[in-house]
């Protein structure tokens, strides 16, 4: 069965300072991946997907993610946060189109002024 | 439209009733799935539909769940008996047949007392 592994619960960053996030994967072949945000109360809003080709993704308010296969990992990385980045992520993998998503257990970011 | 409507946003239920909730996927979305968000973040896979069939689920709780998804009304989640255990955020999340990712709605808390 696949598994999706975000091993930091919590992170904290200084406005304007760089953010990773980490997630790895369990699953024989490469799966669909996926990052969503969820801010308090909100539902889930994608940020960006990987299904093949380039390798580094660029999804939505500057976010991007890179993809390594040796690693399993898909992780998440925006430049320069802004106070509005912080939420819940969360990492998910598909093993195939119409399939359903295994979420990682979430990183909850939090943006000191 | 562009966005997957459930209603209601709010629901309480005292143990023992039954549960009611519903999701209006995007148009031409040939898929839809419901999620169970508990406290920890913790998503769970629950159904899932392909048009009006049942895709997968492996993730209900056959004994007092059920789910719908009938030609021209929405979709529907069903808890016969509800538990303490069941309060949660549902969600529900639609895509198309190809791997375009999934849109989620904003979700229905329920809560058991």
């Amino acid at each position: 069965a696949q598994s999706v592994t975000q091993p930091d619960i919590h992170i904290t960053v200084s406005e304007g300072a760089s953010l990773e996030l980490r997630c790895n994967y369990s699953y024989g072949a490469t799966p669909y991946l996926f990052w969503y945000v969820q801010s308090p109360g909100q539902g889930l809003q994608l940020l960006l997907k990987y299904f093949s080709g380039d390798t580094l993704v660029q999804g939505i308010k500057g976010f991007e993610a890179e993809f390594k296969r040796s690693q399993s990992s898909f992780n998440l990385r925006k430049p320069s946060v802004h106070w509005s980045d912080a939420a819940e992520y969360f990492c998910a993998v598909e093993k195939a189109a119409g399939n359903k998503l295994t979420f990682g257990g979430g990183t909850r970011v939090l943006v000191k002024p | 439209g562009e966005e997957v409507a459930q209603t209601p946003k709010h629901l309480v239920r005292g143990e023992g009733q039954k549960a009611k909730l519903y999701c209006a996927p995007i148009k031409g979305h040939s898929y839809v799935f419901w999620y169970q968000q508990v406290l920890k973040n913790e998503f769970k896979f629950l159904i899932s539909f392909q048009n009006e069939n049942v895709f997968d689920e492996t993730g209900m709780p056959k004994e007092r769940f059920s789910a719908k998804c009938l030609p021209n009304s929405p979709c529907s989640l069903e808890i016969q008996a509800t538990k303490l255990e069941d309060s949660a955020v549902y969600f529900c999340a639609s895509s198309q047949s190809t791997a375009e990712g999934y849109t989620f709605g904003s979700g229905t808390r329920l809560t058991v007392v």
